[in-house]
């Protein structure tokens, strides 16, 4: 069975602040894949990143990084300099390699950036 | 840009009805999802669709059922609409390669309430 728990339901910062959203995932698969993806109050989940398990390397795109341990079985995700329109639901998701394309989502981090 | 689009943004049902929620995308993907978004609760696959005719239920299929007669469609039928089905629905497509499992494309979602 497959689980991905996003602790922080709610966070609220100022503009400008730096924030960390928390995930954290269960698998027994060796082999598989993160995902994050965004909810703007527009609805619709526009995706973010993907990483596979053999691959640890921190990544970093423009004020967004991720933050992969497999350690601890975490995949955080960082805003630097965050603005009003960082403002959404940002979501976790893991899909195993035995789990045919199926992704497990977490409970989504709403984050509110209040200027 | 990969479009999925889903026939409504907003619907109003009521109880006992037969409702269909069709969703369309233009990428030649393979595999199309129906989700289910509730508060706190993230998304919860409720069937899953690798190929045409082809469907696999999902975590949460009881009261739903789905049809595939063409690559581009999937719906998703509510045969008896009941109100704890009152809820946002999504639909997704990904691409297949092998066992990688690529990042899916969401639609905007249909917000239906059963009255």
């Amino acid at each position: 069975a497959q689980k991905v728990t996003q602790a922080q339901t709610e966070i609220s910062v100022v503009e400008k602040e730096d924030v960390t959203l928390d995930c954290v995932y269960e698998t027994r698969d060796t082999t598989y894949y993160l995902f994050w993806y965004k909810q703007p109050p527009s609805g619709e989940l526009v995706f973010l990143i993907r990483r596979n398990s053999f691959d640890e390397q921190n990544e970093i795109s423009g004020r967004y990084s991720w933050n992969f341990q497999k350690s601890t079985s975490s995949f955080n995700f960082t805003i630097t300099a965050s603005q009003v329109v960082d403002s959404a639901v940002y979501f976790c998701a893991l899909s195993g390699i035995n789990a045919g394309n199926m992704l497990t989502f977490g409970g989504g981090t709403r984050l509110m950036v209040k200027p | 840009d990969v479009k999925v689009t889903q026939s409504s943004r907003y619907l109003v049902k009521r109880t006992g009805e037969k409702v269909f929620l069709e969703c369309v995308q233009d990428m030649d993907h393979e595999n199309m999802f129906w989700y289910r978004q509730d508060p706190g609760l993230g998304l919860r696959l409720i069937y899953f669709s690798y190929d045409v005719k082809m469907k696999e239920k999902g975590d949460i299929p009881e009261g739903y059922s789905v049809s595939r007669e063409k690559k581009e469609r999937f719906s998703l039928i509510l045969e008896s609409a009941s109100t704890n089905q009152t809820s946002m629905y999504l639909c997704a497509s990904s691409p297949t390669a092998g066992t990688l499992t690529y990042e899916q494309y969401f639609g905007p979602g249909t917000r239906l309430t059963v009255t």
